[in-house]
């Protein structure tokens, strides 16, 4: 059984280029996430979508992010232009619909470590 | 604005039981709490989740008191291998009526042999 499949898992580039992180949820879960992870900030809530809407974008630190799904086995988070303060590990995770977005477990993957030089 | 705290650090030693406590001062009605574990280079893994009273499974137990404003995870006879960060999470409803989620800063708990 596949989990959250992530990818690249590493990515290394220069400020002011485009970053396109990618995510294949698990088969059947209704929720996705993307999530940034910082020494500084730990764990954020960048969006996350419901049967491939997105439904709270609050999270999103600025304009040069945004999120896609443009079907339930796949979405992305880009980032255009890059800074160096986007350096961070980025998860996506999916989980079932239990009464609210939040009250079933989420499945993470293994995330993609940015680096922005 | 909704918060949760939890230890920053815990150490232990192997076979003892180990429990982290999550304050989290205005749980939405409901709810659910849940636990998480992160190991190095991994996504955050699912351990377990309650509402109120006691949950157990096969890995630890939760215990939430009535007022729910905390949670204590138990691990039981801890090993090396449970060496990792530790996250509690809650949602909870915003003023605009939306939820958000409310993670903690995760409590890094070492065992020693």
């Amino acid at each position: 059984d596949a989990g959250v499949i992530q990818s690249p898992r590493h990515e290394v580039t220069e400020m002011g280029q485009e970053v396109t992180l990618r995510c294949k949820p698990i088969s059947g879960h209704d929720y996705l996430f993307w999530y940034r992870q910082t020494m500084m900030r730990g764990l954020e809530l960048l969006i996350y979508f419901n049967n491939n809407v997105p439904i709270d974008d609050s999270g999103m630190p600025e304009d040069r992010f945004s999120a896609k799904m443009p079907n339930a086995s796949f979405s992305t988070l880009k980032i255009q232009p890059s800074e160096p303060r986007d350096s961070a590990v980025y998860f996506c995770a999916s989980s079932s619909y239990g009464g609210t977005a939040f009250n079933q477990p989420q499945h993470f993957g293994d995330g993609t470590r940015l680096s922005i030089l | 604005l909704a918060k949760t705290t939890q230890p920053i650090s815990m150490d232990s030693y192997e076979g003892q039981e180990v429990n982290i406590t999550c304050s989290h001062n205005n749980i939405a009605t409901n709810d659910y709490i849940t636990w998480y574990q992160q190991f190095p280079s991994q996504g955050p893994r699912f351990i377990i989740q309650g509402y109120k009273t006691k949950v157990t499974n096969e890995v630890a137990s939760l215990f939430i008191p009535a007022d729910r404003k905390s949670s204590t995870l138990s691990l039981p006879r801890v090993s090396l291998s449970d060496t990792a960060v530790y996250y509690c999470l809650v949602g909870d409803m915003r003023v605009d009526s939306n939820y958000q989620l409310i993670w903690g800063a995760g409590t890094k708990l070492i065992i020693k042999p």
